[in-house]
């Protein structure tokens, strides 16, 4: 089992849809995540980090996490064609210098 | 953006040469990492450091060796390049291991190597 899975995709949503995206952890020790987007070519760039059970919205991105479950979720509102990218998942034990990351889900947003 | 530069950005060598990657920051954070990307198996942490001079392994470190000899740089050298070490390098640094934020990670722009 990955520590970290992710869908690889390509999940494709129209314009102006909610994408969600999903990302599962194998280590209940695990205490920080995050999701990052990647462009083709390019280096992952932080899109929202959360620690806490719940809801965290930054903007038209939420981040969900469930820790009794282990998993946490990226929702995109109103998705435009410019946030089709690979989305990462990662997930950080404090104290461990180990960030283990997801291979990525690949987002279409359909105009 | 977090000022984190990379060089060289691309490069292609023969097998059996030695490399070295450089990654600097200006951000001053304590800890540095360089990971590697491949198709189908994501990131992968190769070395970091927790500090000038510490350094660890990370999960592929095999063929790899790190040093840090000033906060702001961060070395990556392959000893004798092989084809299996074509990839794309990325460094990434963060202020901290704890929670609260500190411990985000961000990146370079990555380098691109090849390895004939």
């Amino acid at each position: 089992q990955k520590e970290v899975e992710q869908n690889s995709g390509p999940l494709s949503v129209p314009e102006g849809a909610i994408a969600s995206l999903n990302c599962t952890y194998s280590d209940r020790g695990s205490q920080s995540f995050f999701w990052y987007r990647q462009y083709s070519g390019k280096s992952p760039e932080l899109i929202m980090f959360i620690y806490s059970n719940g809801d965290k919205e930054d903007g038209r991105f939420t981040a969900q996490l469930n820790k009794a479950s282990q998993y946490v979720s990226l929702l995109i509102r109103d998705s435009q064609p410019s946030d089709s990218a690979t989305y990462l998942c990662a997930v950080f034990t404090s104290g461990t210098y180990k960030y283990i990351f997801g291979t990525g889900t690949r987002l279409k947003v359909l105009a | 953006d977090a000022g984190i530069t990379q060089s060289p950005r691309h490069k292609v060598t023969e097998t059996g040469t030695p490399v070295t990657l450089r990654c600097h920051q200006t951000e001053n954070h304590r800890y540095m990492y360089w990971y590697r990307q491949d198709p189908g198996h994501g990131l992968r942490l190769i070395h970091y450091s927790y500090g000038v001079k510490d350094t660890d392994k990370g999960e592929v470190s095999d063929g790899y060796s790190v040093s840090r000899s000033k906060t702001e740089d961060f070395l990556l050298t392959l000893e004798s390049a092989t084809s299996s070490q074509t990839s794309v390098y990325f460094c990434a640094i963060s202020e901290s291991a704890g929670t609260g934020g500190t411990d985000t990670q961000y990146f370079g722009p990555g380098t691109r190597l090849t390895v004939l």
